[in-house]
């Protein structure tokens, strides 16, 4: 089962735009959490927030939870070049397995 | 440094010809897993274990096995490889469990295994 679904599958923006990717999921959750992932490589862990959280800030990184949409939404300020990568969302779904969305690809243009 | 390898990093193999892929972490943790990616479908869990001699089935465990002999190590098995195998492949660990709900969740990756079966 596919818990996490990103939104959009693919976006391109240009540098210093803000970027908004989007993430739905179908049970009840601890924490979700965000990872980037350049191509063909080990994804990287970005920001995780608890279900008790609304919103959590790192760096030009802001991740929203919205327990009663099942949603989530991590917006990238000021977006640079090297931000382009794939993005995937992750949840558990109350038990011991993590679940991973399909991932944004993101592409950040010079 | 604190990281996760695996190995072998790239393999092409036949069907039906037994392959193992080895995974290994060097920080003590808990949780680790395995995921398989392929276009479209994002990260799919295969096996999961949460300590030593404890494992469990993500969402995609047919034709795979897993072993936790030691805490470092979590081993995937392919006893018969098929060519709907052919993927990118995770190792991930953590220090605790996703139930949890701590910043202890945090998955470590692996540099990934590319796994083409003929």
């Amino acid at each position: 089962s596919q818990q996490g679904e990103e939104d959009p599958q693919a976006l391109s923006i240009q540098e210093g735009e803000n970027a908004t990717m989007n993430c739905s999921y179908k049970t009840s959750i601890n924490n979700l959490q965000w990872y980037r992932q350049n191509s063909g490589r080990g994804l990287v862990h970005l920001i995780l927030i608890r279900s008790n959280e609304r919103e959590k800030h790192s760096g030009r990184l802001r991740v929203t939870l919205d327990t009663s949409k099942k949603s989530s939404s991590l917006l990238i300020t000021a977006s640079r070049a090297a931000d382009t990568a794939s993005y995937f969302c992750a949840t558990d779904d109350n038990t011991d397995k993590l679940i991973f969305g399909t991932g944004t690809r993101l592409q950040v243009f010079p | 440094e604190a990281q996760v390898t695996q190995n072998p990093r790239y393999l092409i193999t036949v069907t039906g010809k037994k392959l193992t892929v080895t995974c290994s972490q060097n920080m003590n943790h808990e949780y680790m897993s395995w995921y398989r990616q392929d276009p479209g479908l994002g990260l799919r869990q295969i096996y999961y274990s949460m300590n030593v001699e404890v494992t469990d089935k993500g969402d995609v465990p047919e034709g795979y096995k897993v072993s936790r002999k030691e805490k470092r190590n979590f081993p995937l098995i392919l006893e018969s490889p098929s060519p709907n195998q052919t993927s990118l492949y995770f190792c991930a660990s953590s220090l605790s469990y996703p139930r949890l709900g701590g910043s202890t969740d945090t998955q470590y990756f692996g540099p990934g295994t590319r796994l083409t079966v003929l």
